[in-house]
């Protein structure tokens, strides 16, 4: 079955920065591959997202990026703020089965 | 409109116990998946329901069971519980099936096993 392996689980980073995170999955019929956040105590919410037809994909600061031929995509966040201080997930499905997450990266934006 | 609602919001069993959670959808959502969440694990995945039916089943063993309703409301049933079954336990809809689209968690229901 699909397996999603997600590095690292703890990144710092000074506020203003660039972070990146990175997922790598092993199933090459996986098509979507969504990101969420999750704040403390929050519920996760889905903050971009991406389908194996395109490479990259923006959204204001954040920006995902798919290599397929590798099989693995990443999470951009530019010019972070404290508000993107959370728990990211990426995760990977084929579509008409289960999403996969990976196993989180805790974020945390130095003042 | 009113998001996913999940009760009880905190439990607190013994060991060998049995446990119902519930899940509301969003009107008009007719998936239903829910997760095991723990520290250092992540969001595990545990089954799906669209329109009263399992869709995906994750590699949990059998004490782990759901069901959902006609109106899309679902209930997760975990028997003989034990010490490792104290997690958080999400749940999320979606209009179509999960792989396809954007997932509307619930806050969570937080289990504690005693």
């Amino acid at each position: 079955g699909e397996n999603v392996e997600q590095h690292p689980s703890t990144l710092s980073v000074q506020e203003g920065d660039s972070a990146v995170i990175k997922c790598t999955y092993s199933d090459s019929a996986s098509n979507y591959f969504p990101w969420y956040k999750q704040e403390l105590g929050k519920r996760p919410q889905l903050i971009i997202d991406i389908r194996s037809n395109v490479g990259e994909k923006k959204d204001q600061r954040i920006a995902v990026t798919l290599n397929k031929t590798a099989k693995h995509f990443s999470l951009h966040i530019t010019e972070t703020q404290p508000e993107d201080s959370a728990v990211y997930f990426c995760a990977a499905s084929k579509g008409d089965d289960k999403i996969i997450f990976g196993k989180g990266t805790r974020l945390h934006i130095l003042p | 409109k009113a998001g996913v609602t999940q009760t009880p919001r905190y439990l607190i069993k013994t060991r060998g116990q049995q446990v119902t959670l519930s899940c509301s959808p969003i009107s008009g959502h007719r998936s239903v998946s829910w997760y095991q969440q723990t520290p250092g694990q992540g969001l595990q995945f545990l089954f799906e329901y669209f329109s009263e039916t399992q869709r995906n089943k994750g590699n949990f063993p059998g004490r782990f069971s759901g069901r959902q309703f006609s109106n899309s409301r679902s209930e997760m049933n975990v028997s003989t519980l034990e010490l490792g079954d104290s997690a958080l336990y999400l749940c999320a809809s979606s209009i179509l099936p999960t792989g396809n689209t954007e997932a509307f968690f619930g806050q969570g229901t937080r289990l504690t096993v005693v």
